[in-house]
């Protein structure tokens, strides 16, 4: 059964870089699909944050190009999002998933709180 | 970015209605369409893609359809464990975007 498990902090001061990690169990990252984050904000809006492909390349929303990279060491199947600048709006729950057209298999999502 | 416009914010109805819920795309998505749903603490579940499949495993209750800019998620005989957030999203281009979401209830 595939499964994905967000980790990571869960506060984070504004200006300084949030890391999340995603482990994959269950199917290997480099076998297909792309590796997305999805974050939800209070209030229930939902973004598409990017992802890393298979292969290694990655696609991110314009709105966060120049603040995010998505990365991942295939070792330990797993893959990485750091957004860099943070401030209060990005206080969100984070989702990993996978991607093929559509997210068919998301983690439970890790809910972090910018603020000093 | 394709602005995706849902509606209701939120719905209540009895246990064997019928409810839709539906989604304007600000652009043509070319069926380009997903619905999910959200039950309380957990992840989003896939229900339907390419705007009218369902998803392996999902009860034949749920139905999407639409065409263009417009679509739409019929659940018909509402049970008890429908009781959920459900979104929609499009995947015709990037960056992907999602609707506002319905929360359903019963009355």
């Amino acid at each position: 059964e595939i499964q994905l498990q967000e980790s990571g902090p869960g506060l984070v001061k504004p200006s300084q870089s949030l890391s999340l990690t995603c482990s994959v169990t269950g199917y290997t990252i480099t076998s297909g699909y792309d590796w997305s984050w999805i974050r939800k904000f209070p209030g229930n809006k939902m973004e598409w944050m990017g992802y890393i492909s298979n292969s290694g390349s990655t696609n991110y929303n314009p709105s966060l190009k120049i603040r995010i990279s998505i990365t991942r060491d295939t070792s330990k199947n797993q893959f990485f999002l750091q957004l860099n600048s943070v401030t209060t709006e990005d206080t969100a729950t984070y989702y990993c998933a996978r991607y093929d057209g559509l997210f068919d298999y998301w983690g439970q999502g890790v809910m972090v709180t910018v603020s000093s | 970015d394709i602005q995706m416009t849902q509606s209701p914010a939120s719905l209540s109805a009895s246990l064997g209605e019928t409810v839709t819920i539906e989604c304007r795309a600000s652009e043509d998505i070319y069926n380009g369409l997903a619905w999910y749903q959200q039950k309380p603490g957990k992840s989003p579940q896939l229900l339907i893609y390419n705007a009218n499949s369902l998803h392996t495993g999902v009860p034949s209750r749920f139905s999407g359809s639409g065409s263009g800019t417009q679509y739409s998620l019929k659940i018909n005989s509402l049970q008890s464990e429908d009781v959920a957030s459900y979104f929609c999203q499009q995947y015709y281009d990037y960056p992907f975007t999602f609707g506002s979401g319905t929360k359903l209830e019963i009355k």
